[in-house]
């Protein structure tokens, strides 16, 4: 059974800091990845999508990466602002199936 | 169109009352998806449907009863909730292959 587990639980930084978002999963037969951002509240905004042939995505200050054969994913965010401050989520997809399997989040506040 | 509109934003209602949640989205996916999220929790799969027919039923309450009228809509017709069945509601879909998930911005349901 896969299990998605992420590394903080909670992170608080001040603006401007470089971080590292961390999730593992136990089962590496794995579709994609995706990260979320969830602000409080309200729906999931997706980040970046990485499928199970790459290595890595990027989008603007947001860099992700994965490692299917140890089982890891970690989102970079560059230069973190005020405005980043939120929860997210990994979630994995597996080969056979439709379901998606989140890890329980990182809530990340930037401090001004 | 790129995004999933989920309609009520918000619903309270009484543990005797019948009410419908509805999600729609014109991007073309062919699965849908109802989450359920309480607080400080990642989201679970309720349902999925594929190609307008259901095809997981993660072991959801008969209360909670689905329906995908057509390929752009889902309902989640509700009777009988009770005060646990309160949390946020998320609509889903995705493109067969390699597409990411893409959320509404959900349903705050309150069962009083």
């Amino acid at each position: 059974k896969q299990e998605v587990t992420q590394i903080p639980a909670a992170l608080s930084v001040p603006e401007g800091e470089n971080l590292v978002l961390n999730c593992s999963f136990t089962d590496s037969a794995i579709y994609n990845l995706q990260w979320f951002r969830q602000d409080p509240g309200k729906g999931l905004t997706s980040l970046l999508l990485i499928q199970s042939s790459q290595r890595e995505q990027t989008s603007g200050r947001l860099n992700a990466s994965l490692d299917k054969s140890s089982g890891r994913s970690t989102l970079y965010i560059a230069a973190s602002q005020p405005g980043d401050s939120a929860t997210y989520l990994c979630a994995v997809r597996m080969d056979s199936s439709y379901k998606l399997i989140f890890g329980s989040g990182t809530r990340l506040l930037v401090r001004p | 169109d790129t995004e999933v509109t989920q309609t009520p934003k918000h619903l309270v209602m009484g543990m005797t009352n019948k009410k419908s949640l509805k999600c729609e989205q014109h991007m073309g996916h062919r699965a849908m998806y109802w989450y359920k999220q309480k607080a400080k929790k990642p989201p679970e799969l309720m349902f999925v449907y594929s190609y307008e027919k259901l095809s997981i039923n993660e072991s959801v309450p008969s209360r909670f009863s689905p329906e995908c009228p057509n390929s752009s809509l889902l309902n989640l017709h509700l009777h009988a909730l009770q005060p646990e069945d309160s949390a946020l509601y998320l609509c889903a879909s995705s493109q067969e292959g390699v597409d990411g998930y893409t959320f509404g911005s959900g349903t705050r349901l309150t069962v009083v």
